[in-house]
Protein backbone atom coordinates (compact mmCIF):
# COMPACT_ATOMS: atom_id res chain seq x y z
CA UNK A 1 0.00 0.00 0.00
CA UNK A 2 1.15 3.87 -0.11
CA UNK A 3 2.42 5.32 2.49
CA UNK A 4 2.29 8.53 3.89
CA UNK A 5 2.66 10.93 1.77
CA UNK A 6 4.06 14.52 2.41
CA UNK A 7 5.03 17.82 0.64
CA UNK A 8 7.31 19.35 0.09
CA UNK A 9 10.54 17.72 1.87
CA UNK A 10 12.47 20.84 2.44
CA UNK A 11 11.42 24.60 3.08
CA UNK A 12 12.92 27.77 3.84
CA UNK A 13 11.22 30.49 4.35
CA UNK A 14 12.41 34.23 6.40
CA UNK A 15 10.45 35.08 9.76
CA UNK A 16 7.22 36.63 9.22
CA UNK A 17 6.20 34.48 6.14
CA UNK A 18 4.01 32.01 5.54
CA UNK A 19 4.50 28.60 4.65
CA UNK A 20 2.07 25.62 3.88
CA UNK A 21 2.29 21.78 3.79
CA UNK A 22 0.14 19.39 3.07
CA UNK A 23 -0.11 15.53 3.92
CA UNK A 24 -2.14 12.90 2.01
CA UNK A 25 -2.74 9.66 4.17
CA UNK A 26 -2.91 6.11 3.59
CA UNK A 27 -6.43 5.40 1.94
CA UNK A 28 -8.89 4.86 4.27
CA UNK A 29 -7.16 6.10 7.07
CA UNK A 30 -9.57 8.11 9.28
CA UNK A 31 -7.30 9.47 11.52
CA UNK A 32 -4.79 12.09 10.79
CA UNK A 33 -1.91 13.64 13.04
CA UNK A 34 0.42 16.51 12.21
CA UNK A 35 3.42 16.29 14.89
CA UNK A 36 6.07 19.58 15.56
CA UNK A 37 9.74 17.68 16.25
CA UNK A 38 12.52 20.15 17.28
CA UNK A 39 15.77 18.54 16.65
CA UNK A 40 16.88 16.30 19.60
CA UNK A 41 12.86 15.94 20.83
CA UNK A 42 9.77 13.58 20.41
CA UNK A 43 7.10 14.47 18.09
CA UNK A 44 4.73 17.21 19.85
CA UNK A 45 1.28 17.03 18.91
CA UNK A 46 -0.39 19.75 16.97
CA UNK A 47 -3.35 18.36 15.86
CA UNK A 48 -5.49 15.43 15.12
CA UNK A 49 -8.40 14.96 13.03
CA UNK A 50 -10.97 11.85 12.81
CA UNK A 51 -11.93 12.21 9.09
CA UNK A 52 -12.81 16.05 9.07
CA UNK A 53 -13.25 16.89 12.53
CA UNK A 54 -10.65 17.56 15.14
CA UNK A 55 -10.10 15.39 18.30
CA UNK A 56 -7.14 17.10 19.80
CA UNK A 57 -5.58 20.71 19.16
CA UNK A 58 -4.93 21.74 22.51
CA UNK A 59 -1.14 22.05 21.61
CA UNK A 60 -1.81 24.42 18.34
CA UNK A 61 -0.69 27.85 18.72
CA UNK A 62 -3.83 28.83 17.09
CA UNK A 63 -2.70 32.40 16.65
CA UNK A 64 -0.45 31.32 13.90
CA UNK A 65 -1.23 27.96 13.08
CA UNK A 66 -4.28 26.61 10.97
CA UNK A 67 -4.89 23.15 9.93
CA UNK A 68 -7.65 21.67 8.06
CA UNK A 69 -8.94 18.52 6.26
CA UNK A 70 -12.40 19.75 4.58
CA UNK A 71 -13.32 16.33 2.90
CA UNK A 72 -11.52 13.97 5.47
CA UNK A 73 -8.80 13.00 3.65
CA UNK A 74 -5.64 15.01 2.26
CA UNK A 75 -4.91 17.84 4.96
CA UNK A 76 -2.56 21.40 5.15
CA UNK A 77 -1.17 22.71 7.53
CA UNK A 78 -0.34 26.55 7.87
CA UNK A 79 1.87 28.89 9.42
CA UNK A 80 1.22 32.59 9.49
CA UNK A 81 3.77 34.49 10.43
CA UNK A 82 6.52 32.22 10.80
CA UNK A 83 8.58 32.44 14.32
CA UNK A 84 12.21 31.52 14.46
CA UNK A 85 11.15 29.10 16.97
CA UNK A 86 8.64 27.11 14.22
CA UNK A 87 12.01 25.37 12.78
CA UNK A 88 11.13 22.04 12.74
CA UNK A 89 10.35 18.98 10.95
CA UNK A 90 6.52 18.72 10.52
CA UNK A 91 5.77 15.05 10.50
CA UNK A 92 1.98 14.04 9.33
CA UNK A 93 1.06 10.62 10.11
CA UNK A 94 -2.45 8.39 9.72
CA UNK A 95 -4.31 5.69 11.05
CA UNK A 96 -6.91 3.48 11.07
CA UNK A 97 -9.08 2.17 14.47
CA UNK A 98 -6.52 0.72 17.22
CA UNK A 99 -3.87 0.44 14.30
CA UNK A 100 -0.23 1.89 14.61
CA UNK A 101 0.12 5.12 13.15
CA UNK A 102 2.15 5.43 9.91
CA UNK A 103 4.44 8.28 8.93
CA UNK A 104 5.35 10.55 6.04
CA UNK A 105 8.41 12.00 5.90
CA UNK A 106 8.02 14.47 6.95
CA UNK A 107 8.69 18.19 6.05
CA UNK A 108 12.17 20.15 7.81
CA UNK A 109 11.40 23.74 7.68
CA UNK A 110 14.34 26.36 8.65
CA UNK A 111 12.91 30.10 9.39
CA UNK A 112 15.93 32.61 8.64
CA UNK B 1 -3.69 12.59 31.63
CA UNK B 2 -1.51 9.97 29.72
CA UNK B 3 2.39 10.04 30.43
CA UNK B 4 5.25 7.89 28.97
CA UNK B 5 8.69 8.42 30.33
CA UNK B 6 11.92 7.26 28.42
CA UNK B 7 14.39 7.46 31.44
CA UNK B 8 17.73 7.10 28.74
CA UNK B 9 18.53 9.65 26.61
CA UNK B 10 21.35 8.04 25.35
CA UNK B 11 22.77 4.33 24.82
CA UNK B 12 25.39 2.58 23.65
CA UNK B 13 25.79 -1.04 22.28
CA UNK B 14 28.41 -3.68 20.48
CA UNK B 15 27.57 -4.63 17.22
CA UNK B 16 26.22 -8.30 17.90
CA UNK B 17 25.11 -7.51 21.26
CA UNK B 18 22.04 -7.33 23.45
CA UNK B 19 20.54 -4.11 24.53
CA UNK B 20 17.30 -2.87 26.15
CA UNK B 21 15.48 0.09 26.73
CA UNK B 22 13.07 1.31 28.90
CA UNK B 23 9.87 2.42 28.94
CA UNK B 24 7.27 3.54 31.61
CA UNK B 25 3.84 4.70 31.56
CA UNK B 26 0.80 6.11 33.79
CA UNK B 27 -2.25 5.64 32.68
CA UNK B 28 -5.38 5.06 34.42
CA UNK B 29 -6.92 3.12 31.47
CA UNK B 30 -6.93 -0.92 30.96
CA UNK B 31 -7.44 -1.17 27.14
CA UNK B 32 -4.58 0.18 25.23
CA UNK B 33 -2.12 -0.59 23.19
CA UNK B 34 1.79 0.13 23.25
CA UNK B 35 4.07 0.64 20.31
CA UNK B 36 8.18 1.21 19.99
CA UNK B 37 9.15 3.11 17.13
CA UNK B 38 12.68 3.85 15.65
CA UNK B 39 13.48 7.44 13.38
CA UNK B 40 17.04 6.71 11.83
CA UNK B 41 19.14 9.60 10.97
CA UNK B 42 16.72 9.65 7.57
CA UNK B 43 14.14 11.07 9.71
CA UNK B 44 10.96 8.56 8.90
CA UNK B 45 9.18 6.94 11.94
CA UNK B 46 9.17 3.70 11.82
CA UNK B 47 6.69 0.59 13.55
CA UNK B 48 9.19 -1.64 15.04
CA UNK B 49 6.58 -3.50 17.24
CA UNK B 50 3.40 -3.40 19.20
CA UNK B 51 1.99 -4.85 22.36
CA UNK B 52 -1.94 -5.25 23.15
CA UNK B 53 -2.69 -4.24 26.53
CA UNK B 54 -5.15 -7.33 26.99
CA UNK B 55 -2.20 -9.73 25.90
CA UNK B 56 0.15 -11.26 28.18
CA UNK B 57 2.74 -12.44 25.96
CA UNK B 58 5.47 -10.38 25.04
CA UNK B 59 5.44 -9.54 21.25
CA UNK B 60 8.52 -10.34 19.47
CA UNK B 61 9.52 -9.36 16.09
CA UNK B 62 12.44 -11.40 14.88
CA UNK B 63 15.91 -9.60 16.80
CA UNK B 64 12.78 -7.37 18.56
CA UNK B 65 11.15 -8.44 22.06
CA UNK B 66 9.15 -6.95 24.61
CA UNK B 67 9.28 -6.67 28.26
CA UNK B 68 5.45 -6.35 29.09
CA UNK B 69 4.92 -5.50 32.88
CA UNK B 70 1.10 -4.62 32.91
CA UNK B 71 1.15 -3.97 36.71
CA UNK B 72 4.21 -1.97 37.06
CA UNK B 73 3.52 0.17 33.20
CA UNK B 74 6.63 -0.93 32.43
CA UNK B 75 7.57 -1.81 28.47
CA UNK B 76 10.76 -2.30 27.72
CA UNK B 77 12.25 -3.22 24.34
CA UNK B 78 14.93 -5.58 23.61
CA UNK B 79 17.41 -5.51 20.34
CA UNK B 80 19.47 -9.35 20.43
CA UNK B 81 21.98 -9.22 17.80
CA UNK B 82 22.60 -5.48 17.49
CA UNK B 83 23.65 -4.28 13.87
CA UNK B 84 24.96 -0.82 12.49
CA UNK B 85 21.23 -0.43 11.00
CA UNK B 86 19.99 -0.52 14.36
CA UNK B 87 21.57 3.43 14.83
CA UNK B 88 18.50 5.67 15.44
CA UNK B 89 16.36 7.57 17.68
CA UNK B 90 13.65 5.06 19.64
CA UNK B 91 10.17 6.17 20.87
CA UNK B 92 8.07 4.59 23.10
CA UNK B 93 4.51 5.07 22.39
CA UNK B 94 0.71 4.59 24.20
CA UNK B 95 -2.25 4.68 22.37
CA UNK B 96 -5.63 5.23 23.73
CA UNK B 97 -8.19 3.63 21.02
CA UNK B 98 -11.51 4.54 22.58
CA UNK B 99 -10.63 8.19 22.33
CA UNK B 100 -10.31 7.98 18.76
CA UNK B 101 -6.37 7.04 18.61
CA UNK B 102 -5.02 9.64 21.28
CA UNK B 103 -1.07 8.66 20.93
CA UNK B 104 1.41 9.86 23.76
CA UNK B 105 5.30 9.64 22.79
CA UNK B 106 8.20 9.45 25.20
CA UNK B 107 10.84 11.85 24.43
CA UNK B 108 13.25 8.86 23.04
CA UNK B 109 16.58 7.10 23.67
CA UNK B 110 19.29 7.68 21.19
CA UNK B 111 20.85 4.23 20.18
CA UNK B 112 24.63 4.17 18.68
CA UNK B 113 25.62 0.99 17.70
CA UNK B 114 29.33 0.18 17.99
CA UNK B 115 30.91 -1.72 15.07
Amino acid sequence: EAGVAQSPRYKIIEKRQSVAFWCNPISGHATLYWYQQILGQGPKLLIQFQNNGVVDDSQLPKDRFSAERLKGVDSTLKIQPAKLEDSAVYLCASSSFREPQHFGDGTRLSIL
Amino acid sequence: AQTVTQSQPEMSVQEAETVTLSCTYDTSENNYYLFWYKQPPSRQMILVIRQEAYKQQNATENRFSVNFQKAAKSFSLKISDSQLGDTAMYFCAFMKPNTGNQFYFGTGTSLTVIP
